[in-house]
């Protein structure tokens, strides 16, 4: 069983949408869950963090988290063809720093 | 604004010969991490250091693998002796708490 599950995509959306992206776990045990963006050939950019069930929001992304359904999503408001990238969703268990990565889900922002 | 930076940017070795990629993390942080990303695929947790320890390791950071912050500054990564299969992009990642990290660029690794 993969740790961490993200559907890997392509998930287009028109400039000016909402991008839903989403990522499932395996580990109940889990703590910390994060949400990055990876440009085409470049490292990954922390974009947000939770850590308690419910939503997060800074600017036009939300994160929201169930710990009871083992679930995270990423919400992109007012998509830019500059949010074109893959979304990348991470956790960490809940104890040590090894942090556990899903595969991705590649975002198209078509104008 | 500080960043993580790594050297090489582009390591090109044989197989079975040694490479130590280099990493500076950001200044006042405390927290290390070595990713590898093959091509394609997930990037992957090898290893997190913490007070000159390793704190945690994967079943990828076998006995070919060690880590190393040899002057408080440099954070390398050492492979004893490459395979065909360690060719990857490399990420050093650094962070001030437990839970946050900054990725450096990475440094593509080619072994032929």
């Amino acid at each position: 069983q993969k740790e961490v599950e993200q559907n890997s995509g392509p998930l287009s959306v028109p400039e000016g949408a909402i991008a839903s992206l989403n990522c499932t776990y395996s580990d109940r045990g889990s703590q910390s869950f994060f949400w990055y963006r990876q440009y085409s050939g470049k490292s990954p950019e922390l974009i947000m963090s939770i850590y308690s069930n419910g939503d997060k929001e800074d600017g036009r992304f939300t994160a929201q988290l169930n710990k009871a359904s083992q679930y995270v999503s990423l919400l992109i408001r007012d998509s830019q063809p500059s949010d074109s990238a893959t979304y990348l969703c991470a956790v960490n268990k809940d104890t040590g720093n090894q942090f556990y990565f899903g595969t991705g889900t590649s975002l198209t922002v078509i104008p | 604004e500080p960043e993580v930076t790594q050297t090489p940017s582009h390591q090109v070795t044989q197989m079975g010969q040694e490479v130590i990629l280099r990493c500076v993390p950001i200044s006042n942080h405390l927290y290390f991490y070595w990713y590898r990303q093959i091509l394609g695929q997930k990037v992957e947790f090898l290893v997190s250091f913490y007070n000159n320890e390793i704190s945690e390791k994967s079943e990828i950071f076998d006995d070919q693998f060690s880590v190393e912050r040899p002057d408080g500054s440099n954070f390398t990564l050492k492979i004893r002796s490459t395979k065909l299969e360690d060719s990857a992009m490399y990420f050093c990642a650094s962070g001030a708490e437990s839970y946050e990290q900054y990725f450096g660029p990475g440094t593509r690794l080619t072994v032929t």
